[in-house]
């Protein structure tokens, strides 16, 4: 594959729950983010990492953790999830530097 | 797909006509200021960038205007097609310091034939 893939596509997932949204880049980038986008809304920045083994928080980090243990891998995981969580997640790398971000196609969570 | 855009402000215009979206941003610390296409069910793509000591960049079809005195930003779009039809964001990163990329609101493009 060439790009940045997400999985899974889609979840529901019961309150209280933990949780993992996956996310692998084969694009060698340093630069990783997570992404939350409500319906009818923009993406607001959850957590970013700006190369392996780094990462920092974003504009609406609580309730989320993710690690970067290698370049290629970037997971978000909800400890306990709540309905507020219910949105679409994205993904998005780039080079360090750079400008443009390529995303994944998106997980859409739901949370009851 | 998901649906996005369904609150935000929406541009209509018609086919063949130019289009500008508007962006305000808030943080002068900014390196570059980009904008990004988003169709429906879809993540953001990248279309233009502007470094934040330039005021303009063309690219085909596309030209953005950086107004640093009022923290505008807005991008032109020449012979608007149907293809166009999607949510337009601005966003800004701060390239030296901590690489985040951080998206501003949304303009939702509209195009009629």
């Amino acid at each position: 594959i060439a790009g940045i893939t997400q999985a899974p596509t889609s979840q529901i997932l019961a309150a209280g729950r933990r949780m993992t949204l996956r996310c692998t880049q084969d694009m060698r980038h340093n630069a990783m983010y997570w992404y939350r986008q409500d319906l009818g809304l923009g993406l607001r920045l959850i957590h970013y990492s700006n190369t392996a083994g780094t990462t920092g928080k974003g504009e609406v980090p609580d309730g989320y953790s993710v690690s970067r243990a290698n370049t290629d891998d970037f997971p978000l995981t909800l400890a306990s999830a709540v309905p507020s969580q219910t949105s679409v997640y994205f993904c998005a790398s780039s080079h360090r530097g750079g400008t443009e971000a390529f995303f994944g196609q998106g997980t859409r969570l739901t949370v009851v | 797909g998901e649906s996005v855009g369904l609150h935000l402000p929406t541009l209509s215009v018609q086919e063949g006509d130019n289009s500008i979206i508007n962006c305000a941003y808030s943080n002068s610390a900014s390196d570059y200021f980009i904008w990004y296409k988003q169709e429906s069910g879809k993540g953001p793509q990248f279309i233009i960038d502007i470094r934040s000591n330039m005021d303009k960049r063309q690219g085909q079809r596309v030209t953005v205007l950086l107004n640093k005195t009022v923290k505008h930003l807005s991008l032109q779009i020449a012979a608007t097609q149907p293809g166009d039809s999607a949510v337009y964001f601005c966003a800004e990163k701060a390239i030296y310091n901590t690489d985040k990329l951080i998206f501003g609101t949304g303009t939702r493009l509209q195009v009629f034939p």
